[in-house]
């Protein structure tokens, strides 16, 4: 159980146009999502917390209006990156909260999805 | 802060051995650390967690162990196996109006020869 997936894996796009990022919990219900950056050799870096229903909080420095970020249902956030560039290049991450469990902590991480800006 | 060019502490051991990871964390309001390895182009996988009214926690092959006092949490990994190989992240939750969210640390590459 807890499993997270994310859709693409992979996606290579030219510069300034838009790309939808989903994530999905697949066997659970996840009030609250999170989404990370990761450049490569670093570490991952919070860039929103997104729940269900209510506008995500960004963390400070991150763009709220490139970085789109919705949470309609209890299974699924998406985060569209609008007008990449190759600085958007990177490893997105999202990972989600069961709150069936009794560590209502533990999160639960996706695959990651590989962007390519050109 | 930014780290560009940051170079990953690197632990290398003989399969079979014992390995430890350790773990700095900043924030002495964090009530709550998870350790998760991260092998290439995957997402971080849930390893062991701990809460900080403990000081040691075991699960298969794992432990933990938090001292609050220096504010070190550590990874022991027993008879390290070849797929142990990975990245290996600190992560801490400070609770408060930050419940939920998690710091991550640098990260560890961790390499296993046979």
């Amino acid at each position: 159980g807890a499993v997270v997936s994310q859709h693409p894996s992979w996606v290579i796009c030219k510069s300034g146009t838009s790309v939808k990022i989903e994530c999905r919990s697949l066997d659970f219900q996840a009030t609250t999502m999170f989404w990370y950056r990761q450049f490569p050799k670093q570490s991952l870096m919070l860039m929103a917390t997104s729940n269900e229903g209510s506008k995500a909080t960004y963390e400070q420095g991150v763009e709220k209006d490139k970085f789109l970020i919705n949470h309609a249902s209890l299974t699924l956030s998406t985060l569209t990156v609008t007008s990449a560039h190759p600085e958007d290049s990177s490893f997105y991450i999202c990972s989600a909260r069961d709150l069936r469990l009794g560590s209502t902590d533990t999160q639960y991480f996706g695959p990651g999805t590989r962007l390519t800006v050109l | 802060g930014e780290s560009v060019g940051l170079h990953l502490p690197t632990l290398s051991v003989q399969e079979g051995d014992n390995s430890i990871i350790n773990c700095a964390y900043s924030n002495s309001a964090s009530d709550y650390f998870i350790w998760y390895k991260q092998e290439s182009g995957k997402g971080p996988q849930f390893i062991i967690d701990i809460r900080s009214n403990m000081d040691k926690r075991q699960g298969q092959r794992v432990t933990v162990l938090l001292n609050k006092t220096v504010k070190h949490l550590s990874l022991q990994i027993a008879a390290t196996q070849p797929g142990d190989s990975a990245v290996y992240f600190c992560a801490e939750n400070a609770g408060g109006t930050s419940y939920g969210k998690l710091t991550f640390g640098q990260g560890t590459i961790l390499t296993v020869h046979p």
